[in-house]
C-alpha cells in the first residue's frame, strides 16, 4: 500500500517561498508512475497544482505555473514543491498524490498539510 | 470559476437514488478524456471513487456508478445512506490548459 506524508512548515510569510516535501512509502519514485500536487483553501474545492513523471517532465496549472517548481528526489523518495511569493490567497491545504500518467486518476493522496500564509 | 461544473448541493432521502453531474467542454470531456470522482469527507483527503469514468477501484459498493456523454459526466449514488454525506468532486484532463481540472464540488445532504 503506497503511503505519503507532505510535510513543511506550519506558517508562511507573505512575499516568502512556500517548500513542502512529500515522503513516499512502499514504492519508489524511480519506478514509474506521475507524481502531484493538489491544494484546497479553507472551505473551497480542489485545485490542481502540478505534477512530475518519474522520468522529470513536470506539468504545471496554467494560473500557478510562473511561481511554481514541483521536483522529485529519488535518492530521498521525496517529492518537492516550492510556490514563490506567496500571499493569503495561498493558504490552503497542501495533498500530494499519485497518478498513473497525468491524465488519470489520482489514487493515492496524503493526509494534506494546512499552510496558513500570514505575517 | 471551475472549468468543470458541479451543482452546488444535492440532497436525497435515505434509500433513495441521487446524480451529481459535472459538465466540461470540448477542451476535457468532450475531447474523450475520461472522468474520475472523489469523495471528500470533512478534513481528510479526498478518496477515489470512479476512474476512467465507469471504473470503481476495489471496495467501493456498485452503488455508486459514473457515465459519461458528450461533454458531461455524472456520478449516481443507489440506496444512500448517512454515510454517503460527503462532498464529491470530479476530475479530468484539459488540452487547453494541459492539466488536471477539478469540479468547484457538490455537497451531498442525506436527508
Amino acid at each position: 500500500q503506497v503511503q505519503l506524508q507532505e510535510s513543511g512548515p506550519g506558517l508562511v510569510k507573505p512575499s516568502e517561498t512556500l517548500s513542502l516535501t512529500c515522503s513516499v512509502s512502499d514504492y519508489s519514485l524511480s519506478s514509474g508512475y506521475c507524481w502531484g500536487w493538489i491544494r484546497q483553501p479553507p472551505g473551497k474545492g480542489l485545485e490542481w497544482i502540478g505534477s512530475v513523471y518519474h522520468s522529470g517532465s513536470t506539468y504545471y496549472n496554467p494560473s500557478l505555473k510562473s511561481r511554481v517548481t514541483i521536483s522529485m528526489d529519488t535518492s530521498k523518495n521525496q517529492l518537492s514543491l516550492k510556490l514563490t511569493s506567496v500571499t493569503a490567497a495561498d493558504t490552503a491545504v497542501y495533498f500530494c498524490a499519485r497518478h498513473v500518467v497525468v491524465v488519470a486518476a489520482f489514487d493515492y493522496w496524503g493526509q494534506g498539510i494546512l499552510v496558513p500564509v500570514s505575517s | 470559476q471551475s472549468v468543470l461544473t458541479q451543482p452546488p448541493s444535492v440532497s436525497g432521502a435515505p434509500g433513495q437514488r441521487v446524480t451529481i453531474s459535472c459538465t466540461g467542454s470540448s477542451s476535457n470531456i468532450g475531447a474523450g478524456y475520461d472522468v474520475h470522482w472523489y469523495q471528500q469527507l470533512p478534513g481528510t483527503a479526498p478518496k477515489l471513487l470512479i476512474y476512467s469514468s465507469f471504473h470503481r477501484p476495489s471496495g467501493v459498493p456498485d452503488r455508486l456508478s459514473g457515465s459519461k456523454s458528450g461533454t458531461s459526466a455524472s456520478l449516481a449514488i443507489t440506496g444512500l445512506q448517512a454515510e454517503d454525506e460527503a462532498d464529491y468532486y470530479c476530475q479530468s484532463f484539459d488540452s487547453s490548459l494541459s492539466g488536471s481540472v477539478f469540479g468547484g464540488g457538490t455537497k451531498l445532504t442525506v436527508l
